[in-house]
């Protein structure tokens, strides 16, 4: 079945640092993949998103590349901030059926970034 | 812009008591699902809507029924509570309607659901 495997966390950066969370995925046909943040005691809100393989998404100086030989999707930021301290879910979407289309989501990332 | 709303937000049940969570999608999406968050857990979809009919089903207990409605919003019943049910209960809607022609699925604020 479709499955997103996502790095072990937490994982916890100074400020300015560089971030990398990695995740890969399992899926039959070509999903397409999201990261979504939860900030504390709030929803999920989504980050980012590709849709097809090369695709790029980029959102608040936050990007993944949908990799399709690789099977991946990792997160990247380039000079992480304490407002960026969340958790981090990768999902995959697939779904052939109009309306059926599921999110399935690796098992989180909690970040943390000190001052 | 509007976004997804959920109601209540936090809600405390004893064992084997029944619970009624409210979702209100964006505005003319016509697609809802309902996922399960357990403490430290990624959510697990339980169920989906599309145009007012069942669209796919997970992980979701017989315990558990839902329903979207005419105006698209939609209730998750949940009976016989079990102290395992305490998770945070989150719906989300995809457009349709709107012209969202996209598979981005908007997410609500979650109900937060403590079984004591």
């Amino acid at each position: 079945g479709n499955s997103v495997t996502q790095m072990e966390g937490p994982v916890t950066l100074s400020e300015e640092a560089f971030l990398t969370i990695n995740c890969t995925y399992t899926a039959t046909g070509y999903p397409s993949l999201f990261w979504y943040v939860q900030y504390p005691g709030e929803g999920l809100q989504l980050l980012l998103k590709a849709t097809k393989a090369d695709d790029k998404g980029s959102n608040k100086g936050f990007e993944a590349t949908y990799r399709k030989e690789t099977t991946s999707f990792h997160l990247e930021k380039g000079s992480v901030q304490v407002s960026d301290s969340a958790v981090y879910f990768c999902a995959l979407r697939w779904g052939p059926i109009q309306g059926a289309q599921k999110l399935v989501f690796g098992q989180g990332t909690r970040l943390t970034i000190n001052p | 812009a509007a976004g997804v709303i959920q109601s209540p937000r936090h809600l405390i049940k004893e064992k084997r008591e029944t619970a009624t969570l409210k979702c209100y999608p964006i505005p003319r999406h016509d697609t809802v699902y309902w996922y399960q968050q357990g403490p430290g857990q990624d959510p697990q979809f339980l169920i989906s809507f599309y145009e007012k009919m069942q669209s796919d089903k997970g992980s979701i207990p017989d315990r558990f029924s839902a329903q979207q409605f005419s105006d698209y919003h939609s209730e998750l019943n949940m009976s016989s509570l079990e102290l395992g049910d305490s998770a945070l209960y989150f719906c989300a809607s995809r457009g349709g309607l709107a012209g969202d022609s996209t598979d981005t699925q908007y997410f609500g604020p979650g109900t937060r659901l403590t079984v004591l």
